[in-house]
């Protein structure tokens, strides 16, 4: 099976803009979370979501947001870009809902914000 | 809140073992993880261990928890240059919100 992808693989936005990260998960797998890497605070949960819905969500000001579509990709969008969201933002798909232990990363998404 | 915390730094010789080790403060963590990251890639699934268990094996790596005390670690046997990287340790206790520490940064000397 294909693993997890996520486009683009880079980006570099101004401030004030907003942008869009895309993750399609490993075929089958129905959830899909999303994480912010920075160096200052390490890897963060944002949200999860799971057949359509936000199941988890972390501690995240509201300019952060995600969606998932009915064959569970997942996007999520930053608006009104700062200069500390600049990271890699990964994204992990699992099989279902339950806690398997299985979580898959992809290779992230590098935001650039200038 | 939950804290989950690492050592950041640790360098060994080819074919020593490493040991990587982890705290944890949610004692009801109920999946707890080693993930491994290399230089410009997401992270990898090394292993994981149910909170129920004190010991994994897989093939070079060995998974110790000690739940009373909330510690966690992972042992490389024969430690290769392939093996270095940033391992991070995570944990959970409901859904796939996982809770990682800093990340050790793993050294191996020819």
């Amino acid at each position: 099976k294909a693993g997890v992808t996520q486009t683009p693989r880079y980006l570099i936005k101004t401030r004030g803009q907003q942008v869009t990260l895309s993750c399609s998960p490993i075929s089958g797998h129905r959830s899909v979370s999303w994480y912010q890497q920075t160096p200052g605070q390490g890897l963060q949960f944002l949200f999860e979501y799971f057949s359509e819905t936000q199941r988890n969500k972390g501690n995240f000001p509201g300019r952060f947001s995600g969606r998932q579509f009915s064959n569970s990709r997942s996007e999520m969008n930053v608006s009104t870009l700062e200069l500390g969201d600049s990271a890699l933002y990964l994204c992990a798909s699992s099989e279902d809902g339950a806690q398997l232990g299985t979580q898959y990363f992809g290779p992230g998404t590098r935001l650039t914000v200038l | 809140g939950e804290d989950v915390e690492q050592s950041l730094f640790l360098s060994v010789r080819e074919g020593d073992s490493s040991v990587i080790n982890c705290t944890y403060t949610d004692s009801s963590s109920t999946y707890l993880y080693w993930y491994k990251q290399e230089p410009g890639a997401g992270l990898q699934l090394l292993t994981y261990i149910f909170s129920n268990m004190d010991m994994k094996q897989d093939q070079r790596l060995t998974v110790l928890l000690n739940k009373k005390d909330k510690h966690l670690s992972l042992r490389i046997a024969d430690t290769q240059t392939g093996d270095s990287a940033i391992y991070f340790c995570a944990e959970s206790n409901a859904g796939n919100m996982l809770t990682f520490g800093g990340g050790t940064r793993l050294m191996v000397k020819p």
